[in-house]
C-alpha cells in the first residue's frame, strides 16, 4: 500500500523543548516537503528536498531543521527558537523533477501543541 | 512575492445549490494549477490540476475549474454541490522554474447543509 506515513499523528512537547516529527514514504518520489497549516493562512513551506542529502529553505524555515539521509525519510526538527511551533504540520512528496508536471501526494499530518 | 489569494474564507451553501471558489495568483510566468481538498479528519487530496492545454479542466466528484490566464485566475465550480462536499478547499500555484515549490491560497471552508 504505497503512500506517506506521518508519526506521531498527535504531539504534545514542552516549551524550550526539540521536537522531531517523522516523514515516511514507499513511493519512490525524489522530493520531499514540509508544509505548517495555520487556520486562515492555508499551508505555508518549511523546508523542501528535491534529492538524497540536499535540502531548501521554504519560506518559514526559522526554527525548523531537516535531513535528507535517506531517499524515503524525511524528517522535521521543530526547535526551541521556533517562536509559534503550535501546529498541524503536513509532508509531502512528488516526483519532484522541476520542470515536469507532477503533483505532490500528503501525508495525513502531524499536529503539534507546545504546552 | 509570489502570492495565491481565495477571495472566501467560509462559504456556507444548501444543498444542489451551485458553488463557485475563486482563487487568483500573482506571478507572471509558467504555472501549474491546483485544487486540493481536505475533508473532515482525512488527507489532503488532489481534487484537480490544470497543466497545460485545455483552460476547462475536469476534476473527481463533478468538479471542474477554469484557467484565465489573462485574469490570473483559477476558479473552482460546482454545479450542485451535496452534504459530503463539506470540507477545506485550497488552491495552489506551482512556479515552473522553481523545483517544484507549492504556493497555496488561506483555504475556503465549505459548509453544505442538507
Amino acid at each position: 500500500d504505497g503512500g506517506i506515513t506521518q508519526s506521531p499523528k498527535y504531539l504534545f512537547r514542552k516549551e524550550g523543548q526539540n521536537v522531531t516529527l517523522s516523514c515516511e514514504q514507499n513511493l519512490n518520489h525524489d522530493a520531499m516537503y514540509w508544509y505548517r497549516q495555520d487556520p486562515g493562512q492555508g499551508l505555508r513551506l518549511i523546508y523542501y528536498s528535491q534529492i538524497v542529502n540536499d535540502f531548501q529553505k521554504g519560506d518559514i524555515a526559522e526554527g525548523y531543521s531537516v535531513s535528507r539521509e535517506k531517499k524515503e525519510s524525511f524528517p522535521l526538527t521543530v526547535t526551541s527558537a521556533q517562536k509559534n511551533p503550535t501546529a498541524f504540520y503536513l509532508c509531502a512528496s512528488s516526483t519532484g523533477l522541476a520542470g515536469v508536471n507532477n503533483e505532490q501526494f500528503f501525508g495525513p499530518g502531524t499536529r503539534l501543541t507546545v504546552l | 512575492a509570489q502570492s495565491v489569494s481565495q477571495h472566501n474564507h467560509h462559504v456556507i451553501l444548501s444543498e444542489a445549490a451551485s458553488l463557485e471558489l475563486g482563487c487568483n495568483y500573482s506571478y507572471g510566468g509558467t504555472v501549474n494549477l491546483f485544487w486540493y481538498v481536505q475533508y473532515p479528519g482525512q488527507h489532503l487530496q488532489l481534487l484537480l490540476k490544470y497543466f497545460s492545454g485545455d483552460p476547462l479542466v475536469k476534476g473527481i466528484k463533478g468538479f471542474e475549474a477554469e484557467f484565465i490566464k489573462s485574469k490570473f485566475s483559477f476558479n473552482l465550480r460546482k454545479p450542485s454541490v451535496q452534504w459530503s462536499d463539506t470540507a477545506e478547499y485550497f488552491c495552489a500555484v506551482r512556479l515552473y522554474n522553481q523545483g517544484g515549490k507549492l504556493i497555496f491560497g488561506q483555504g475556503t471552508e465549505l459548509s453544505v447543509k442538507p
